[in-house]
């Protein structure tokens, strides 16, 4: 089992819809939660970073994650053409050298 | 400033080329963090520098070397790449060593 699974998509959704985008993982010691966006050619950038459970409200983006169920979320409302872009988790824990372990990326398509 | 720079954006070498890529940030971060990136792929680590100290090296094939000059700046010298090198190369950094990693625009390597 992987430590980090995220389905690669492709996702299509319509403009205007709520997107959710998942993650789960493998091992309980992972405190620090991040989701990056990813543009075709471009470095990865922070959308939202969480620590421990609970939610997170950044504009159209809520990041939520369940400790219990080892399970993380990116929701995205009113989904824009401009979102269209590949989402990375990421997650980090105390103790693990300094690295964060990604997802494979889920590659979202915004539907004019 | 709260941004990574990268340079160069594009770099292609021959095999028996030596070239450098260059990283700054300007956040005090004292992590940096050098990333081997495929396409349709997640980031893979590659090496992390933690107050300029290299504290890990991702079994990277010595054709690469880190070197980190001072808190602000990241270099990675090429030398005898093969063509499976060709990739994005990306440099990010951390205010702490498992926390939210910022990520520059990336060079985009083709070694020929």
């Amino acid at each position: 089992q992987k430590e980090v699974e995220q389905d690669p998509g492709p996702l299509s959704v319509p403009e205007g819809a709520i997107v959710s985008l998942n993650c789960t993982y493998s091992n309980s010691a992972f405190q620090y939660f991040m989701w990056y966006r990813q543009y075709s050619r471009k470095g990865p950038e922070l959308l939202m970073y969480t620590y421990s459970s609970g939610n997170k409200e950044d504009g159209r983006f809520t990041a939520q994650v369940d400790k219990s169920s080892k399970y993380i979320s990116l929701f995205i409302r009113d989904s824009q053409p401009s979102d269209s872009a590949t989402y990375l988790c990421a997650m980090s824990a105390v103790g693990r050298d300094d690295k964060i372990i990604f997802g494979k990326g889920t590659r979202l398509h915004i539907l004019p | 400033d709260t941004e990574v720079t990268q340079t160069p954006k594009h770099l292609v070498m021959g095999m028996t080329n030596k070239k450098s890529l260059k990283c700054e940030q300007h956040m005090g971060h004292r992590a940096m963090y050098w990333y081997k990136q495929k396409a349709k792929k997640p980031p893979e680590l590659m090496f992390v520098y933690s107050y300029e100290k290299l504290s890990i090296n991702e079994s990277v094939p010595s054709r690469f070397s880190p070197e980190c000059p001072n808190s602000s700046l990241l270099n990675l010298h090429l030398h005898a790449l093969q063509p499976e090198d060709s990739a994005l190369y990306l440099c990010a950094s951390s205010p702490n060593r498992f926390g939210e990693q910022f990520f520059g625009p990336g060079t985009r390597l083709t070694v020929l």
